[in-house]
């Protein structure tokens, strides 16, 4: 059964960048036809679609992060790692990795549990 | 695509019944296959949000079969046949017809 796990930095200011890591267990994140997608929730708020990155090479992202993002994965660690730059309070969320059903890319049927991100001056 | 649901919460007592709606602003259903891209999601408190319902209307393994969804083109209904304290929950229905994919704003359910 496949196990994700999020783990990122502390608090962080306004301009830096936010290095996110999602640790997967129990299947190869290579392996299969295989999408690993972040999702982020800001406090009290709905989901936002971040990018899907297809078994740990090709990746996909939402437009209205302006290039922002850069996602990648290390098979031989079983990571997947989200790169943000040049952050702000609007970036305050919680970031979910999470992975797609082989059949529906588009359909995050495991998700890990979250790690919360701040963004503060 | 933008998904709006409907009500943004809503109350009922246990064992009744709950419908949540989700419309978007294009219709999600291809039509080659005639595949409805439409999920939605149960997030509890404090907790990831979890998959209920994908194609619109397939259940997902393991979940009860009290959760059904229905609907194409761009309106999709969730209902849930006899509301249980387990179900207190935000909803979310989420297209995935096109990228970006996009989450309505959720639909809180408490029990009256």
């Amino acid at each position: 059964q496949v196990q994700l796990l999020e783990s990122g930095p502390g608090p962080l200011k306004p301009s830096e960048t936010l290095s996110l890591t999602c640790t997967v267990s129990g299947v190869s994140i290579d392996g299969g036809t295989n999408y690993w997608t972040w999702i982020r929730q800001r406090p009290g708020q709905g989901l936002e679609w971040i990018g899907y990155i297809f078994n740990a090479g090709s990746a996909h992202y939402n437009p209205t992060l302006k290039s922002r993002a850069t996602m990648s994965g290390d098979t031989s660690k079983g990571r997947l790692s989200l790169t943000l730059t040049s952050v702000t309070a609007a970036d305050t969320a919680v970031y979910f990795c999470a992975r797609s059903k082989s059949e529906a890319r588009g359909v995050m049927e495991a998700w890990g549990q979250g790690t919360l991100v701040t963004v503060s001056s | 695509i933008v998904m709006t649901q409907s009500p943004d919460s809503l109350a009922v007592s246990l064992g009744e019944r709950a419908t949540i709606n989700c419309k978007s602003s294009q219709t999600v259903t291809q039509s080659s296959s005639r595949l409805t891209n439409l999920t939605w999601y149960q997030q509890r408190p404090g907790q990831p949000p979890k998959l209920l319902i994908y194609w619109a209307s397939t259940r997902q393994s393991g979940v009860p079969d009290r959760f059904v969804g229905r609907g194409s083109g761009s309106d999709f209904t969730l209902t849930i046949s006899s509301v249980q304290v387990e179900d207190v929950a935000v909803y979310f229905c989420q297209q995935y017809f096109t990228t970006p994919w996009t989450f309505g704003q959720g639909t809180r359910v408490d029990i009256k």
